[in-house]
């Protein structure tokens, strides 16, 4: 699976859109970019998925470029219960794939007041 | 929907002892779970892959006689810490593989242990 780059932190005010970046430069054709978050002592809670189109669901939207190469995660309106790691994973999707799921050091956002 | 359960969500045991960690799907059916262990201030790490009905496939530098694994059900799957020790204390984490929504994996609420 394509290893993924995200920025060790970010800060995000309450009730701004939060924009969480992700590289993932040598995916291929058939990988999913999916996005998960874990808050502390909790296991991970999946966010969104998507392979090429920009995909919305309500917790986030997901922006994937055209090249494939990044993704941005947007939470619309932050509140202080999105404080949380969250990680860019991709994979290939299928049964017959295996389905590891390879965790990176994610983002670490904090939601401020 | 797509609920994942753990229980205990902590234990505490003594050095040398065996514990015993289940994961449920609770509203849909996983051939597929997999375990992760998550140390302090660390990420998640992969260490077995449970399958239902077979043996499961276990990550390298992963103890198989150690971790025991049994995924004896389409909804239920367990991870046995044999002979624990100290370093064996972390926060463990099971997930189920959805046979909807492209296989994606849900994550139950884990599982810290303390071995003394």
């Amino acid at each position: 699976d394509a290893k993924t780059t995200q920025p060790p932190s970010m800060d995000c005010a309450e009730g701004r859109a939060a924009n969480l970046p992700c590289n993932h430069s040598t995916i291929s054709g058939n990988e999913y970019v999916y996005w998960y978050r874990q808050i502390h002592s909790q296991g991970p809670q999946y966010i969104i998925h998507g392979l090429k189109n920009n995909e919305t669901n309500e917790m986030a939207s997901l922006i994937i470029t055209e090249d494939r190469k990044s993704s941005t995660l947007i939470l619309p309106h932050a509140t202080l219960r999105d404080t949380a790691v969250y990680y860019c994973i991709v994979r290939v999707a299928g049964y017959n794939q295996g389905g590891k799921l390879i965790f990176g050091q994610g983002t670490e956002l904090s939601v401020k007041p | 929907g797509a609920v994942v359960s753990q229980h205990p969500s902590w234990v505490i045991c003594k050095s040398g002892t065996s514990v015993k960690i289940e994961c449920r799907s609770l509203d849909f059916q996983a051939t597929t779970m997999f375990w992760y262990r998550q140390f302090p201030k660390q990420s998640l790490m992969l260490m077995a892959t449970s399958n239902e009905g077979s043996k499961a496939t276990y990550e390298q530098g992963v103890e198989k006689d150690k971790f025991l694994i049994n995924h004896a059900s389409l909804t239920l799957s367990t991870l046995t810490v044999t002979s624990a020790h100290p370093e064996d204390s972390s926060f463990y984490i099971c997930s189920a593989r959805s046979e909807t929504s492209l296989y994606t994996q849900y994550f139950g609420p884990g599982t810290r242990l303390t071995v003394l």
